[in-house]
């Protein structure tokens, strides 16, 4: 079946340290890709997504490209800042969604 | 707009006991799910909805019913709570359930049972 695999946190790095959190994907057709954010106690918002081989999604200054060659979507932001604390979650969606473990960031000032 | 509200936000109930948490939206969405979250797993579907009067299981969906009387409510139910069921729930919608479509999520309800 579908599955999303990201890579265990937790992350802490330094402000405007560059970020980035991999994620791979088991597909049996095309299936369209996100990243959720999810602040502390609240519920899991869209950072961004991608619906097609080689888009780039990008929003707030991350961004992540649909690798369909190597089955990839990883998020990277050049510079990170406090704010960007929060749990991460990379998804699939073909017939239901399908989400990673989650990626919890922390940056320090 | 609220979007997607749920209630309540907070429950501790012992084993056996039963409870009936409540999902709103307010975009008119026909598509609605429920997950539970645990630490190390991500989310996982317990049961979702096609539209009013329509629902279908999920992944886990042992030990829950559902039911959406109305196509803004979407209710889940635990008849007899246990242990393994402690978790945070969280209501999502969607406009629909093409593949490009994002879900929209309530804030959770963090469930303890004892």
């Amino acid at each position: 079946g579908n599955s999303v695999t990201q890579m265990e946190g937790p992350v802490t790095l330094s402000e405007e340290a560059f970020l980035t959190i991999n994620c791979t994907y088991t597909a049996t057709g095309y299936p369209s890709l996100f990243w959720y954010v999810q602040y502390p106690g609240e519920g899991l918002q869209l950072l961004l997504k991608a619906t097609k081989a080689d888009d780039k999604g990008s929003n707030k200054g991350f961004e992540a490209t649909y690798r369909k060659e190597t089955t990839s979507f990883h998020l990277e932001k050049g510079s990170v800042q406090v704010s960007d604390s929060a749990v991460y979650f990379c998804a699939l969606s073909e017939y239901d969604m399908r989400f990673g473990a989650g990626t919890r960031l922390t940056v320090k000032p | 707009n609220a979007g997607v509200t749920q209630t309540p936000k907070f429950r501790v109930l012992k084993t056996g006991q039963s409870m009936t948490l409540l999902c709103a939206q307010d975009m008119n969405h026909e598509y609605m799910y429920w997950y539970r979250q645990d630490p190390g797993m991500g989310l996982r579907l317990i049961h979702y909805s096609v539209g009013e009067g329509t629902t279908a299981k999920g992944e886990v969906p042992d030990g829950y019913n559902v039911s959406r009387l109305k196509k803004q409510n979407f209710l889940l139910g635990l008849e007899s709570a246990a242990p393994s069921q402690t978790s945070v729930y969280f209501c999502a919608s969607s406009y629909s359930r093409s593949v490009s479509y994002e879900q929209y999520f309530g804030p959770g309800t963090r469930l303890t049972v004892t």
